[in-house]
């Protein structure tokens, strides 16, 4: 039930572009994405929902293809506060709870 | 500060004892969430409650078990402590229903020696 991520690391410089697709093989009711900096709570970034557009703020934004259960998150123009672990998050129809993915390790480099 | 507090913030304990951790949601939100995050590695999860019922169980071994209480406040038991169990242990919190961002505290670290 655990959602996939790719890629599972990523190394960038500053100002690149990247992408992290979270997948699952069940139906979901909504997307979570978070950040999380080694040895530190994981920090929330955007949630989206079934039936919800793509969301963004600053230069990070994040789509659902709820057909194919997808989603990719969206880093543009990426800075140095980028760098730690990407976790998806996937909450099905039918529980509140959120299975997290493996995470994706992104660092960014000057 | 995401208004959920986790105590202790760190603790070192000896193989076969057993712990108490605490966590405290922030006010109003009824849903409690415990994950385990073992080094340099995801996030397990572990058990959820709602409003004083369990609401949905994960990968919890059967040495741990958690409640909430009726303030909201929850609480995870370890016991019979083994070296694998080291990890950091993360509470979030989250209000009524699907579809609402689950809030992390800061973790709870916890060696076993």
């Amino acid at each position: 039930q655990q959602p996939v991520q790719s890629p599972q690391a990523v190394i960038l410089r500053e100002g690149e572009d990247a992408v992290i697709n979270c997948s699952s093989s069940k139906a979901l009711y909504s997307v979570h994405w978070y950040r999380q900096k080694h040895g530190e709570a994981p920090v929330f970034l955007m949630i989206l929902l079934k039936g919800g557009e793509q969301k963004g703020h600053d230069k990070i934004s994040a789509s659902f293809n709820e057909k194919k259960q997808q989603s990719s998150l969206y880093l543009t123009a990426s800075q140095l506060s980028y760098s730690g672990t990407y976790f998806c998050g996937t909450e099905d129809a039918s529980y509140d709870k959120v299975i997290f993915g493996p995470g994706t390790s992104l660092s960014v480099i000057p | 500060d995401s208004g959920v507090t986790q105590t202790p913030k760190h603790l070192i304990t000896a193989t076969g004892q057993r712990v108490t951790l605490r966590c405290s949601p922030r006010s109003g939100d009824l849903s409690v969430y415990w994950y385990q995050q073992s080094l340099d590695q995801g996030l397990q999860f572990l058990i959820q409650y709602y409003n004083g019922e369990e609401r949905a169980k994960g990968n919890i071994l059967e040495r741990f078990s958690a409640q909430q209480f009726p303030d909201l406040h929850s609480e995870l038991n370890l016991s019979s402590l083994e070296l694998g169990d080291s990890a950091l242990y993360f509470c979030a919190s989250s209000p009524h229903g699907s579809g609402n961002t689950i809030y992390f505290g800061e973790g709870s670290w916890l060696t076993v020696v």
